[in-house]
């Protein structure tokens, strides 16, 4: 059976703190995604990663990708209360076809403190 | 009207009920899906379609029964369901790799 976890599921930091959330998958998948979602809202796309060895930025998030190990990491930079809101990483099962097939993980809920 | 809507954002049904949701998406894209969220549990996929025809049903039960008329519109047709259906129901599309989520519905089963 196909898992993905993130760790931590809760993440209160301060602001400027620096921190790391994981996403550790089961199964071969050279696709992975990062959502956000604030409460009561829908999810807004943040990165898709596609390649082993991957990383993108964007503002003070930056996330990567190693197939290897199968893992993804959303790296947050001197956080600001703005970013406050649960992050979901996706594993794409689809294998390149038209569509997806995303399992997602089960959210890290950050709470950024002034 | 742009992106992903979806309608109605909130929904309260009695399990002998029938009621659909509606999901029209305005960006030219040809994969729709459906998914579920429950409190405490990750995003589930349940239906995908592409160019109108399902090709995922991710062993979804019976009383949920998905309708793509064209690529702009979905449908979620709901009868008897069960208590445990209540979640927010997110609608999402495609064209390339990245999926557009709508608001969802939000669906209590009384």
């Amino acid at each position: 059976e196909l898992k993905v976890e993130q760790n931590p599921l809760f993440l209160s930091m301060q602001e400027g703190k620096n921190y790391t959330i994981y996403c550790n998958y089961s199964t071969t998948s050279d696709r992975l995604y990062w959502y956000r979602q604030d409460p009561g809202k829908s999810l807004e796309s943040l990165f898709v990663l596609l390649s082993n060895g991957a990383v993108k930025q964007e503002g003070r998030l930056m996330a990567s990708l190693d197939t290897k190990a199968r893992l993804s990491t959303l790296h947050i930079t001197a956080a600001v209360h703005d970013l406050s809101a649960t992050y979901f990483c996706a594993v794409d099962l689809g294998y390149g076809g038209a569509t997806n097939k995303l399992i997602f993980g089960t959210g890290t809920l950050l709470a950024v403190q002034p | 009207e742009t992106g992903v809507t979806q309608t109605p954002r909130h929904l309260v049904m009695g399990m002998t009920n029938k009621k659909s949701l509606k999901c029209e998406q305005h960006l030219g894209h040809n994969a729709m899906y459906w998914y579920k969220q429950s409190a405490k549990k990750p995003l589930e996929l349940m239906f995908v379609y592409n160019f109108k025809e399902q090709t995922e049903n991710n062993s979804v039960p019976s009383r949920f029964s998905p309708e793509c008329p064209n690529s702009s519109h979905l449908f979620l047709h709901l009868h008897t369901l069960q208590p445990e259906d209540s979640a927010l129901y997110l609608c999402a599309s495609s064209h390339g790799q990245v999926e557009y989520f709508g608001p969802g519905t939000r669906l209590l089963v009384l």
